[in-house]
């Protein structure tokens, strides 16, 4: 299978804490890109960051990318109850930019 | 920004029937859809990409009798799940390829149940 890991699989925090998900993957890749799921909704676009870029940032997420490990780590500082979602990370597949392989998730849980 | 609409958004069916879900792209055109199937709290597997004129790229391991995936025009890709089973219940979601490289923009998925 194609599919990266994500750890933890479930994460629960209290808001202002800081969340930190962690995504593996197989094969060489020019970006990797994080997603957000409501329970029961489709997906949001949260940052795509690029195979030469080790680190970026966007609001409270910063996202780190190590080609050298085939690894990835979305950080959501202060967090809030509504961040609670399941975050994905995905990338390129069969050397198609737009065709994604998504990770297997972290349910992340933030407690009011 | 840009948008793709799922319909419908959940649906309820008898074992043996067929049941189509449209993904339309509303303000773009898109030559390019994908469809994934997701089961509850797992990830999304991509099961075909749909392209606009021509037959769909089916993934390893889906029957493509099975899930009939039709783009006829450059804002609409159908999948219809033939002969549904208890097994086909699942959220389906499509998404479609934008303009620039690597942009791409999700459905809101349609959540089927075949009873």
């Amino acid at each position: 299978s194609q599919q990266g890991e994500e750890d933890p699989q479930a994460l629960s925090i209290q808001e202002g804490e800081n969340a930190t998900m962690n995504c593996s993957y197989k094969t060489s890749i020019n970006n990797l890109q994080w997603y957000r799921q409501n329970s029961g909704r489709g997906l949001v676009h949260l940052i795509l960051i690029r195979s030469n870029e080790r680190e970026k940032h966007s609001g409270r997420l910063r996202v780190t990318l190590d080609t050298s490990k085939k690894s990835s780590s979305l950080l959501i500082t202060a967090s809030r109850a509504a961040d609670t979602a399941s975050y994905f990370c995905a990338t390129p597949y069969g050397g198609a930019t737009n065709k994604l392989i998504f990770g297997t998730g972290t349910l992340l849980a933030v407690q009011p | 920004g840009a948008v793709v609409s799922q319909h419908p958004s959940w649906v309820i069916c008898k074992s043996g029937t067929s049941v189509k879900i449209e993904c339309r792209s509303l303000d773009f055109q898109a030559t390019t859809m994908f469809w994934y199937r997701q089961f509850p709290k797992q990830s999304l597997m991509l099961m075909a990409t749909s392209n606009e004129g021509s037959k769909a790229t089916y993934e390893q391991g889906v029957e493509k009798d099975k899930f009939l995936i039709n783009h006829a025009s450059l804002t609409l890709s159908t999948l219809t799940v033939t002969s549904a089973h208890p097994e086909d219940s699942s959220f389906y979601i499509c998404s479609a390829k934008g303009r620039a490289p690597g942009e791409l923009f999700f459905g809101e998925g349609s959540r089927l149940t075949v009873l």
